[in-house]
């Protein structure tokens, strides 16, 4: 079975702290994904890496980077956290060979910043 | 560019109903189209994908989907609603370009009463 694993499911930080969410996989897969979940507004992508040391921008991008230093691990960054930052995230990774695999998840962090 | 929508953000059935998920979709290549299952405080799992293979897809949990190009819908169906079934489902289609990321629709909340 398929494992992705996420470093914490509650966090709890304060507004301006530098904020790591870690993602690990375990079977080997090429790209890795971070999503945040917010009610009304179903998953939006933020950052996607296909390959050690790539990433590309999602779809709101703003405020967070990414590391992918290993194959198996996919960091997101909250520079500086906000309010606004308070959500679900989720981690995914998938082979690669693109449309017909589907995403593996994580079990998700829920981040709230004070 | 694809997009999902998702018809109903919430829907309540009663125990032993028959539960049905609309999901519409655009696309301007072949799509790949898939169903996930979020239950509370967990990440996705997959239910069910359609590749090409069969329009009719059986998924797991006695869920299944057709594809019907002609209207553009890979609607979600269960013959009897289980009070296990209460969880949010989401539609994705396999976004294009040259990674083939998701798009996902915003969700629907299904609740069953018993």
């Amino acid at each position: 079975d398929v494992k992705v694993t996420q470093s914490s499911r509650y966090l709890v930080k304060r507004t301006g702290e530098k904020v790591f969410l870690e993602c690990v996989q375990d079977m080997d897969h090429e790209n890795m994904f971070w999503y945040r979940q917010d009610p009304g507004l179903g998953l939006r992508l933020i950052y996607f890496s296909y390959d050690v040391k790539m990433k590309e921008k999602g779809d709101i991008p703003e405020g967070y980077s990414v590391s992918r230093e290993k194959k198996e691990r996919f960091s997101l960054i909250l520079e500086s956290a906000s309010t606004n930052q308070t959500s679900m995230y989720l981690c995914a990774s998938r082979p690669s060979g693109g449309f017909i695999y589907e995403q593996y998840f994580g079990p998700g962090t829920r981040l709230t910043v004070t | 560019a694809q997009s999902v929508t998702q018809l109903g953000s919430h829907v309540s059935v009663s125990e032993g109903a028959l539960v049905l998920l609309r999901c519409n979709y655009s696309s301007s290549v072949p799509p790949y189209l898939f169903w996930y299952v979020q239950y509370p405080n967990q990440g996705l799992q997959l239910l069910l994908k359609y590749t090409s293979a069969a329009t009719l897809v059986k998924g797991i949990n006695g869920f299944e989907a057709e594809f019907k190009k002609s209207e553009t819908s890979f609607h979600l169906t269960k013959p009897s609603a289980h009070m296990s079934d209460a969880a949010e489902y989401f539609c994705a289609v396999s976004g294009g370009g040259s990674q083939g990321n998701l798009i996902f629709g915003k969700g629907t909340k299904l609740s069953v009463k018993p």
